[in-house]
Parts: structure tokens; sequence; C-alpha cells
């Protein structure tokens, strides 16, 4: 799997806008790029994922560099319960192996 | 929301003694895993299991670990001989199309091994 990059910790004021950086420098034509969270004491959770294209859903956006070698992860408004370590993940499109390989991730303070 | 239940949420058990850790996944879901998590480490995978079948394993899953789809709903975890090493999290998760393969996590279950 490729390789991503990401800052140990970040920290971030409640109700402003957080920007989640991931390298992916050797990224595959076929990986798609996917983020998990996992808050205190619980499980991995599913955050979003894309290909080429910039994504929105309810929890956040994706952006995707042109050359897809970067992404950031961008909540628009941080709440106390956005504390979280963030994954930033490359999954391969359909090649049977379906594990994700967690890194070390982003961990996320959300100062009140 | 449907969601993936796992029980106990916290099992103690002595060292050398099997422990079988359950989950119930996302009911119309198809692919089933194992990861777990060392206190302070990352997560990592163990099993996947699709078809009544191991689709595919990691190091970490030796002869002591194995896995079971005993009914429709059910998806255990059972470790023969617990050491020490084995204390951990484990986080069942299921996923449901292969294409977007969004993993769904339970909460976990503790495993403290003494």
């Amino acid at each position: 799997d490729a390789k991503t990059t990401q800052p140990n910790s970040m920290e971030s004021n409640e109700e402003e806008p957080v920007h989640l950086p991931c390298n992916h420098s050797t990224i595959s034509g076929t990986d798609y790029i996917h983020w998990y969270r996992q808050l205190p004491s619980q499980g991995p959770e599913y955050v979003i994922h894309g290909l080429t294209s910039n994504v929105n859903n309810r929890m956040a956006s994706l952006a995707i560099a042109e050359d897809r070698k970067s992404s950031t992860l961008i909540l628009h408004r941080a709440t106390l319960r956005d504390a979280a370590v963030y994954y930033c993940i490359l999954r391969a499109m359909d090649t049977g192996r379906r594990a994700l390989t967690f890194g070390s991730g982003t961990r996320l303070q959300v100062q009140p | 929301e449907p969601e993936v239940t796992q029980t106990p949420s916290h099992q103690v058990t002595q060292m050398g003694q099997e422990v079988i850790l359950r989950c119930v996944p996302i009911s119309n879901h198809l692919y089933f895993y194992w990861y777990r998590q060392i206190l302070g480490q990352k997560v990592e995978f163990l099993v996947s299991f699709y078809n009544n079948e191991i689709s595919e394993k990691s190091e970490i899953f030796d002869d002591q670990f194995s896995v079971e789809r005993p009914d429709g709903s059910n998806f255990t975890l059972k470790i023969r001989s617990t050491k020490l090493e084995d204390s951990a999290m484990y986080f069942c998760a299921s996923s449901g199309t292969l294409a977007k393969n969004i993993q769904y996590f339970g909460a976990g279950t503790r495993l403290s091994v003494l």
C-alpha cells in the first residue's frame, strides 16, 4: 500500500475551520483516499473518501490536489466532539485486498 | 442508524485461557473484519472474512486465532490460549459493497489478559 504522511497533532478553536493535511506522493491511479477518525475510547469511524474530485458530505469536505499527491480534510466548524485522531488511508480499488491500513494519524485538539 | 455491536465491552481473562469475542455486524453487510489496537499504538488489521471463509489475514493472525460466523448474524473471534501481549482493544467491522468498502466499526472489546 502507498504510504501517507500526516502531522502528529493539530490544534483548533471551537467553531473555526480546520484543515487536516495528508501527503501521499506515491499514490497510484486506482487508489481511493479515505479518511477515518477515532474519538476517544471508540472504534474508528468513516468520515469521507474520494478519488480525484473534491467531495463534500455532512461531516466534512475532502480537497484533493490536482496531481493527487496530497489531500486535505476540511472540518468547516470544529466542535469539541471533533477532537479525535484523524487517519488518512489509501485504499486500492477492488484489488481483493480489503484491509484498512492505519497509520499514526493526526491528533486534533479542539479548544473551547 | 444501523451499527456494529460488540460484546462484551470488557473481558478479563487469565493467561492461557480461551476467549471468544462476539460481534453482530450490520445486517445486510457481506464483509467482516477484526482489528486490534494495543494501548497507545496503531489500529492493526487481523483478518477479513467473506462468503464464510477468510479472505485475508495479517501476520498477527496466527494459529491461536480463529474466526467464525456461526449463524446469520454473529461473527466471532476466538483466541485459543491467550498471552499477556494479546491485551488490547479488539474492533469488529463490516462493509456492504466491495467498490466503496466503507467499513463500519463497533465500539470494541477491551481484552485484559492477566
